[in-house]
């Protein structure tokens, strides 16, 4: 139980083009989903959080305006990259709670790349 | 403030030997201890989670335990299939959000 999909794994784009990477809750609710950055060998760092049909909460330092989040449904979140740059270029990750629970699942990532 | 740490950074066994991964934090009001492992180019793997001093959870030759200050993640008898980097986070239940040890990276040799 308590699995979290990504997709897509891996992306080419080129730059100023946009992406959409989608995260799915397969056998829960997820009242909450993150989305995280991680660069190689660094820690993971949280971008935003989103609760189901809410806005999303930004930390200090991430633009709002260029990684837009949907939470739309209860087993959804999309994070899109907008005119994504070779600075966006890293590694995303996506991860889900279920009601009553502080536990977080975590998606497999998505490699962007941006040439 | 609140803050985890892990220690060591990387730890290098040899198949078979025993060791433990520690990870000491200062939260006010503590919602639980979690452990992840985390593979290269892979989201992190939901391993324990811990609520109260004295607990222990098992898993294979992983076991965790939690003290008021610090939690344990003992791995007995290694395997090289052991080898990756272990998280420790807490929370304190503001915005959900985790609050994320520095990790240890675990290698294990044949």
């Amino acid at each position: 139980g308590a699995v979290v999909s990504q997709h897509p794994s891996r992306v080419i784009c080129k730059s100023g083009t946009s992406v959409k990477i989608e995260c799915r809750s397969l056998d829960f609710q997820a009242t909450t989903m993150f989305w995280y950055r991680q660069f190689p060998k660094q820690s993971l760092m949280l971008m935003a959080t989103s609760n189901e049909g809410s806005k999303a909460t930004y930390e200090q330092g991430v633009e709002k305006d260029k990684f837009l989040i949907n939470h739309a449904s209860l087993t959804l979140s999309t994070l899109t990259v907008t005119s994504a740059h070779p600075e966006d270029s890293s590694f995303y990750i996506c991860s889900a709670r279920q009601i009553d629970s502080y536990e977080q699942y975590f998606g497999p990532g998505t490699r962007l790349t941006v040439t | 403030e609140d803050q985890v740490t892990q220690s060591p950074e990387a730890l290098r066994l040899q198949e078979g030997e025993s060791s433990s991964l520690n990870c000491s934090y200062t939260v006010s009001g503590l919602r639980g201890l979690f452990w992840y492992r985390q593979d290269p180019g892979k989201g992190p793997e939901f391993l324990f989670t811990l609520y109260s001093a004295g607990e222990e959870k098992e898993k294979e030759r992983l076991k965790a335990t939690l003290t008021k200050k610090e939690s344990f993640l003992h791995i007995t008898a290694p395997k090289p299939e052991d080898s990756a980097t272990y998280l420790c986070a807490t929370t304190t239940g503001r915005n959900y959000q985790l609050i994320w040890g520095a990790g240890t990276k675990l290698i294990i040799k044949p």
